[in-house]
């Protein structure tokens, strides 16, 4: 089956400093990649819909130049926490898509802690 | 404004049994649904979805059940086995709006012995 492999697991930063998450479609190429952040108790938010080769389309409230989303091929797409705050501690969640309404396949997410 | 509810939190059934997890929307425009499993600390596993074309889905132990008048859709899963405890979202989308997938808030699901 599809497989998402998001890197890292968990990370602990500081304040101030920036956090670069990657995920990658190891056996499909996905046009599409989505960012969704968690919030405890709470369900799966879309962030940002990462289109191979442009710009990433955010969802409303989602500050662009603080989540910086790259999608630099058909199987990689990053995620970048500028400037981290507590506030940005949560669980990050990337998925993919092998075409066009086909269901998405996700990675196990990254655990941020920002201390 | 929450378009896609699960109003019940969480769940718990003896294995064996029948689980019945129930999802709510309200957007008309959503016409592709999606059921997804998570485990603490991983990234949700596709289960099973449906089209609004349908009314059933069956795929071994997991069957959707899709009710477009009264928008309401439900996983039955038979039977439930303890490795089935997982918390469960399910996911609506327009298929017309580069899929988009819309999550209601989870229902925890604990088998019992």
């Amino acid at each position: 089956g599809a497989v998402v492999s998001q890197h890292p697991s968990w990370v602990i930063c500081k304040s101030g400093t920036s956090v670069k998450i990657e995920c990658r479609s190891l056996d499909f190429q996905a046009t599409t990649m989505f960012w969704y952040r968690q919030f405890p108790k709470q369900s799966l938010m879309l962030m940002a819909t990462s289109n191979e080769g442009s710009k990433a389309t955010y969802e409303q409230g989602v500050e662009k130049d603080k989540f910086l989303i790259n999608h630099a091929s058909l199987t990689l797409s990053t995620l970048t926490v500028t400037s981290a705050h507590p506030e940005d501690s949560s669980f990050y969640i990337c998925s993919a898509q092998q075409g066009n309404n086909s269901p998405l396949h996700f990675g196990n997410g990254t655990r941020l802690t920002v201390t | 404004d929450q378009q896609v509810k699960q109003n019940s939190p969480s769940l718990s059934v003896q294995e064996g049994r029948i689980s019945i997890l129930n999802c709510d929307y309200t957007n008309s425009m959503f016409d592709y649904f999606l059921w997804y499993k998570k485990y603490p600390a991983e990234g949700p596993t596709f289960l099973i979805s449906i089209s609004s074309i349908k009314d059933k889905n069956e795929d071994g132990r997991f069957t959707v059940f899709l009710n477009k008048s009264a928008k309401h859709l439900s996983l039955h899963i038979v039977p439930s086995q303890p490795g089935d405890s997982a918390v469960y979202f399910c996911a609506s989308l327009n298929t017309g709006t580069a899929s988009k997938l819309t999550f209601g808030t989870g229902t925890r699901l604990q088998v019992t012995l």
